[in-house]
């Protein structure tokens, strides 16, 4: 079946412009992450949506960082007067339902590589 | 929370078994314990996860010690395709990712 995809692959954008990531998850999963992976770094947690609970925002890095999920499917993370230091690469998963025994296998896209001039 | 440690890298030969170390002293009980891998300029890949229980499936197996303190993930016959970042998560929730140990294999 089809996975996780994520919109666009590759943005190039200039200091101070806002962006939109699109994340698609895989169809009945119930969680959705953002992740974000600068270049040789660790994955840096952004934000998680489980159901209709209020989302974990714990790991957003400013506020210029913020994310929708729209009826509990696709997600957009919006970016607000880009940074030079926001060039990373953004990650969306998705998983059944960690509530569900306690387990949580997360499906990765395969990213859009943001590059902020 | 268990906060896990692992080694920032390792070396393994081609066509030995790769073991991988994970500490997770601070782990309750119900924390399973999860293992990705990130190969270069690809999204993270399920490997495998356990309770209490050693696991084994296609990909790895995974040996839990008894106190449940820390665990090991094995590749039984390492190919240059499994060079990667590996992480170690354990977590009752959600899963968040630390650092991860890089595994180079050696030709």
């Amino acid at each position: 079946g089809a996975g996780v995809s994520q919109s666009p692959s590759n943005k190039v954008t200039e200091k101070g412009k806002d962006v939109e990531l699109r994340c698609d998850p895989i169809s009945g999963h119930t969680a959705l992450y953002w992740y974000r992976q600068s270049l040789g770094q660790g994955l840096e947690f952004l934000i998680y949506f489980q159901g209709n609970s209020a989302p974990d925002k714990s790991g957003l890095p400013s506020d210029r960082f913020s994310a929708e999920r729209t009826g509990g499917s696709v997600s957009t993370l919006t970016i607000q007067r880009t940074q030079q230091e926001d060039s990373a690469v953004y990650l969306c998963a998705s998983s059944r339902n960690p509530l569900a025994g306690n387990t949580d296998t997360q499906y990765f896209g395969p990213g859009t590589r943001l590059t902020v001039l | 929370d268990a906060k896990t440690t692992q080694p920032t890298s390792m070396d393994c030969a081609e066509g030995r078994a790769a073991n991988l170390p994970c500490n997770h002293s601070t782990i309750s009980g119900n924390e399973y314990v999860y293992w990705y891998r990130q190969i270069h300029s690809q999204g993270p890949q399920y490997i495998i996860h356990g309770l209490k229980n050693n696991e084994t499936n296609e990909m790895a197996s995974l040996i839990i010690t008894e106190d449940r303190k820390s665990s090991t993930l094995i590749l039984p016959h390492a190919t240059l395709r499994d060079t990667a970042v590996y992480y170690c998560i354990a977590r009752d929730d959600k899963i968040i990712f630390g650092k991860g140990t890089r595994l180079h294999i050696l030709p």
